[in-house]
């Protein structure tokens, strides 16, 4: 799977959009992109996934470049519970699709 | 519904020992995955199961770890003669399969500290 590179943190004013980027420039045409998040003290919860189109759902919005080689997930209403580490992963789908975790994004929302 | 869930929360154990860590995944979920974490990092995959057969052990550090999951549900994780660099937290994460989407669902994780 495609190696990503992710700033080590962000903060965000509470209200605001959260706007975190990913780059992936090596990912090979059948990897999708993954987000997933990872609260203080919980489990890593799946955010949302693409593959070459934009993508939103109830809890953010993924914009992949026409390349494919970055990515951003959109938070446009960030809140305190927001803040977290935002991990970006690219997987072959139809393998074993073990999640490769780098260090992500350690996202903090302020007042 | 209910989730993933892992006993022990906590566990501490002595440099040497055996443990034993539980994963229940959510009914019905056949792909079951187990992660370690440690301080800082994101999670490190160990292994994956397809139900009762491990799929990919490919991320079992070395011969101390072991995992089992015997009837396709369940699963144990576990760990000979402990030590101090196990120290982590295991997390555990289930997914439907077949599925178009890969979302897996994660557990609180087992908090394992050797002394």
């Amino acid at each position: 799977d495609a190696k990503t590179t992710q700033p080590p943190s962000m903060d965000c004013a509470e209200g605001r959009a959260a706007n975190l980027p990913c780059n992936h420039s090596t990912i090979s045409g059948n990897e999708y992109v993954y987000w997933y998040r990872q609260i203080h003290s919980q489990g890593p919860q799946y955010i949302i996934h693409g593959l070459k189109n934009n993508e939103t759902n109830e809890m953010a919005s993924l914009i992949i470049t026409e390349d494919r080689k970055s990515s951003t997930l959109i938070l446009p209403h960030a809140t305190l519970r927001d803040t977290a580490v935002y991990y970006c992963i690219a997987i072959t789908v139809g393998t074993a699709s073990k999640l490769t975790f780098g260090t992500g994004t350690r996202l903090q929302v302020t007042l | 519904g209910a989730g993933v869930s892992q006993t022990p929360s906590n566990k501490v154990t002595e440099k040497g020992k055996y443990v034993e860590l539980r994963c229940d995944p959510i009914s019905g979920h056949t792909a079951l995955y187990w992660y370690r974490q440690s301080l800082g990092q994101g999670p490190e995959f160990l292994i994956y199961f397809q139900g009762t057969g491990a799929a990919d052990d490919s991320g079992l550090p070395n011969d101390r770890f072991f995992a089992v999951r015997p009837e396709g549900s369940v699963s144990t994780l576990k760990i000979q003669r402990t030590e101090r660099g196990d120290s982590a937290v295991y997390l555990c994460a289930s997914s439907p399969r077949p599925s178009g989407n890969n979302e897996q669902f994660f557990g609180p994780g087992t908090r394992l500290t050797v002394l």
